[in-house]
């Protein structure tokens, strides 16, 4: 079956930077979409980052561009999400999703990162 | 991009059927019929509920059903049970550079 495993969350200070990491299993990860999408605690989803299969085309959220950066290692069946220049409004649980018909058909547990002094 | 504009919170007693609404601009949900729905409960993941405006991921309850009408995307749950409570939110494709949109969220309370 199809799983997502993220890792690498933490906690930051302001200014610092984390590298997000996801781990999938269970469908041909080089044929799929992906994105990471993010959670406030006790707040709303928000879409952060999109990658095509190849990695080629890439979006990101006005609140993240020229911070954050997305990539994928096809042989490893792993997404990424770099991220510099942390904010406290960064501070959330991260999820993996894969996206299928321009929805998220599957997501990871999440992981969270905390930014704070 | 701001937001798609939902209801803070909907309720219905056992077996009724309540609507979510999902208003966005002709930018988005207006354009495209690309809106998903997905369910949260407490301290889990969200699941899909619905895609491409009302089709159904397999497994699925045949009680969740999307549909749109202009900007306003909508979720009707029919036959309300204790289990549908949780939080809602709806997605829609912007074709913009922003790519997709979420939703304020909707928590569903079963009375």
């Amino acid at each position: 079956q199809v799983q997502l495993v993220e890792s690498g969350g933490g906690l930051v200070k302001p200014g610092g930077s984390l590298k997000l990491s996801c781990a999938a299993s269970g469908f041909t990860f080089s044929d799929s979409y992906m994105s990471w999408i993010r959670q406030a605690p006790g707040k709303g989803l928000e879409w952060v980052s999109y990658i095509s299969s190849s990695g080629s085309t890439i979006y990101y959220a006005d609140s993240v561009r020229g911070r954050f950066t997305i990539s994928r290692d096809n042989a490893k069946n792993s997404l990424y999400l770099q991220m510099n220049s942390l904010r406290a409004e960064d501070t959330a649980v991260y999820y993996c999703a894969r996206d299928g018909f321009n929805s998220f058909d599957n997501w990871g547990q999440g992981t969270l990162v905390t930014v704070s002094s | 991009q701001s937001a798609l504009t939902q209801p803070a919170s909907v309720s219905g007693s056992p077996g009724q059927s309540i609507t979510i609404s999902c208003t966005g601009t002709s930018s988005d949900v207006g354009s495209y019929n690309l809106v998903s729905w997905y369910q949260q409960h407490p301290g889990k993941a969200p699941k899909l509920m619905i895609y491409e405006g009302s089709k159904r991921p397999s497994g699925v309850s045949n009680r969740f059903s999307g549909s749109k009408s202009g900007n306003t995307a909508s979720l009707t749950i029919s036959g309300l049970q204790a289990e549908d409570e949780a939080d809602y939110y709806c997605c829609s494709y912007t074709g913009s550079s922003t790519f997709y949109v979420f939703g304020t969220g909707t928590k569903v309370t079963v009375l």
